[in-house]
């Protein structure tokens, strides 16, 4: 079974904080990629990842900054957390050879304070 | 770039009682189409895909979808829900231009009433 997993299920932070969501994949999957999920507006793509060291802009991607080291870790920084990015955030991977679907992990709620 | 509409936020229906979760997507090139579950305070689940081919597609848990090429829609459904199909339910597209990038729907909340 494919497992994606994130650092942290709930997470506060104060405004102006650097905020680090880390994510990890065990299937050698080369995508990689960040939604926030808000009610109402469904997931919206933050950014993504082809490969290591190569990250691609998604819909939103202001405020947020992604890093991908290695293969199976895919992290997204918000440099200065602001309360509008109280979110859920969502981590999913997929092989390159597409349109396959998408794996997702459990998700983090993040609360801006 | 893809746009998905989902028409019903909320979608509350009686144990046993069939249900339709709707589907629309804008472009008519070659698609993907998936349908996901989220159970509360879990991440996505696949329920379904139509890649090419026959335009029923079955999924898990009892659920089916149809691909409608001419409506461009996937709509979603089951016969006879139980108290576990309450949760969240997103419909996704991908195509040949957007390759990997998924857009997804706003997200039908289904409520089953025992």
């Amino acid at each position: 079974d494919v497992k994606v997993t994130q650092s942290s299920r709930y997470l506060v932070k104060r405004t102006g904080e650097k905020v680090f969501l880390e994510c990890v994949q065990d299937m050698d999957h080369e995508n990689m990629f960040w939604y926030r999920q808000d009610p109402g507006l469904g997931l919206r793509l933050i950014y993504f990842s082809y490969d290591v060291k190569m990250k691609e802009k998604g819909d939103i991607p202001e405020g947020y900054s992604v890093s991908r080291e290695k293969k199976e870790r895919f992290s997204l920084i918000l440099e200065s957390a602001s309360t509008n990015q109280t979110s859920m955030y969502l981590c999913a991977s997929s092989p390159v050879a597409g349109p396959y679907e998408q794996y997702f992990g459990p998700g983090t709620r993040l609360t801006v304070t | 770039a893809q746009s998905v509409t989902q028409l019903d936020s909320q979608v509350p229906v009686f144990e046993e009682a069939p249900v339709e979760l709707r589907c629309n997507y804008s472009s008519s090139v070659s698609v993907y189409l998936f349908w996901y579950v989220q159970y509360p305070n879990q991440g996505l689940q696949l329920l379904l895909k139509y890649l090419s081919g026959s335009t029923l597609v079955k999924g898990i848990n009892g659920f089916e979808a149809e691909f409608n090429k001419s409506q461009t829609s996937f709509h979603l459904r089951k016969p006879s829900v139980h108290i576990s199909d309450t949760a969240e339910y997103f419909c996704a597209v991908s195509d040949w231009n957007t390759g990997n990038q998924f857009y997804f729907g706003t997200g039908t909340s289904l409520t089953v009433i025992p």
